[in-house]
């Protein structure tokens, strides 16, 4: 049962727009949210996270947005730049501390 | 370099032997996370420790995988008997405090099992 769902594998972008990832979870025990970002051969780097008492969350080029009652989070990144390039995981916790990921979104930003 | 550190970076190994991997947490971190990640998939939760307290383990941890972290500081996870199943990344992970905070990864331990 993937509770933690990532329907996107995969984004394409043009340099400079906005990014948005999408994040579905049916777990309503959840309630801490991150998301982060992994490059080939490397482990994920933490981006950004959320409580679920928050609708959002901010943090320069990179924002996360909570819907709790459609159980879906997203990620904006604007301006998205090549650096961007990368799989983005969600992940969720909920009362205890392990985290639940996604199955990752490969975001591929073209010059 | 303060970050989460894991040794060895690769390890190809025979079917049917031992492998141990450690894992040295940001020195201030009291929770250290086991996680292991397959080709297409995100990773998945082994086990965690808080201080040298092993608190859950996943069904995922067969009687062929045991973890450590003696005195609260490294971890070890020992992998016995070794099947190509396991063939993997075995990710680390440590945060400090209780709930609702980031956990920081090390650049894992890619095992290939032969």
């Amino acid at each position: 049962d993937q509770q933690v769902k990532q329907n996107s594998p995969s984004l394409s972008v043009q340099e400079g727009r906005i990014s948005i990832l999408n994040c579905d979870y049916t777990n309503s025990m959840f309630d801490y949210f991150l998301w982060y970002k992994k490059y080939p051969a490397e482990g994920p780097t933490f981006l950004i996270s959320i409580s679920s008492i928050k609708d959002k969350n901010e943090d320069g080029r990179f924002t996360v947005f909570l819907n709790k009652s459609a159980k879906h989070l997203s990620l904006h990144i604007v301006p998205s730049q090549p650096g961007d390039s990368a799989v983005y995981f969600c992940a969720a916790s909920g009362g205890n501390e392990k985290l639940t990921f996604g199955t990752g979104t490969r975001l591929t930003i073209i010059p | 370099d303060t970050g989460v550190s894991q040794n060895p970076r690769h390890k190809i190994t025979k079917r049917g032997q031992n492998v141990t991997f450690r894992c040295d947490p940001i020195s201030e971190h009291n929770r250290l996370y086991w996680y292991r990640q397959t080709l297409g998939q995100g990773p998945e939760f082994l086990t965690y420790f808080q201080n040298e307290a092993q608190l859950e383990k996943s069904r995922l941890l067969s009687d062929r995988f045991s973890a450590e972290r003696p005195k609260g500081s490294f971890s070890t996870l020992e992998i016995q008997r070794t099947e190509q199943g396991d063939s993997a990344m075995y990710l680390c992970a440590s945060s400090f405090g209780q709930g609702g905070t980031e956990a920081f990864f090390g650049q894992g331990t890619r095992l290939t099992v032969v």
